[in-house]
């Protein structure tokens, strides 16, 4: 069966650094998203991508976080000066029009 | 604007016994439901979605849940719980988009005693 993959599964950085996600979606999906859940809470959209553009973002999407398509397979978020506030688990997800299918996540520890 | 409300942050039921985990929406426009299931250190799985047809939906694993707009709920249950299901539960709503965003519960953690 099909997965969505995301690599590292734990990212350690320092406070200030850049870091990037990474996720493989299903190979014919064609929506991405990026959300992810604080310790303890709930988990929160962050961006939709559809067509290689951004199609929806939360307010949490603010200019610190990109996303890209760089190629036909790798689905990137990109954090530009992470704060201790990034420290998170990041899903990736992606979506055929049936169902939307998550990733195991992506560890990120700010310190 | 959309919100999703589960009741009780942490249920416990022994084997064998009903599980019911609950679930409320609101949507000024008509919803998509679903409910998501996380396991220890893995991603979130889908278990089943209500999307405007038939109200009472059935998922993986013997779950099954119904969708009520009189009580704007959307109920997650399993006749008999298994040691198995013990993990973190998430209902979650979209705004009938099939590709809209889902706004998640805070989930509940469902422990399965012996």
């Amino acid at each position: 069966e099909p997965e969505v993959t995301q690599t590292p599964s734990h990212q350690v950085t320092q406070m200030g650094q850049e870091v990037i996600l990474r996720c493989v979606p299903i190979s014919n999906h064609l929506y991405f998203y990026w959300y992810r859940q604080i310790l303890g809470q709930k988990v929160e959209f962050l961006v939709s991508f559809y067509n290689n553009e951004i199609s929806e973002k939360s307010e949490i999407f603010d200019d610190q976080f990109s996303v890209e398509r760089p190629d036909g397979s790798n689905f990137t978020l990109k954090i530009r000066s992470t704060k201790l506030e990034d420290s998170a688990m990041y899903f990736c997800a992606s979506s055929d029009r049936q169902a939307r299918l998550f990733g195991p996540g992506t560890r990120l520890t700010v310190l | 604007a959309q919100s999703v409300t589960q009741l009780g942050s942490h249920v416990s039921v022994s084997e064998g016994a009903l599980v019911l985990l609950r679930c409320n929406y609101s949507s000024s426009v008509p919803p998509y439901l679903f409910w998501y299931v996380q396991y220890p250190n893995q991603g979130l799985q889908l278990l089943l979605k209500y999307t405007s047809a038939a109200t009472l939906v059935k998922g993986i694993n013997g779950f099954e849940a119904e969708f009520k707009k009189s009580e704007t709920s959307f109920h997650l249950t399993k006749p008999s719980a298994h040691m198995s299901d013990a993990a973190e539960y998430f209902c979650a709503v979209s705004d009938g988009r099939s590709q809209g965003n889902l706004i998640f519960g805070k989930g509940t953690k469902l422990s399965v005693k012996p």
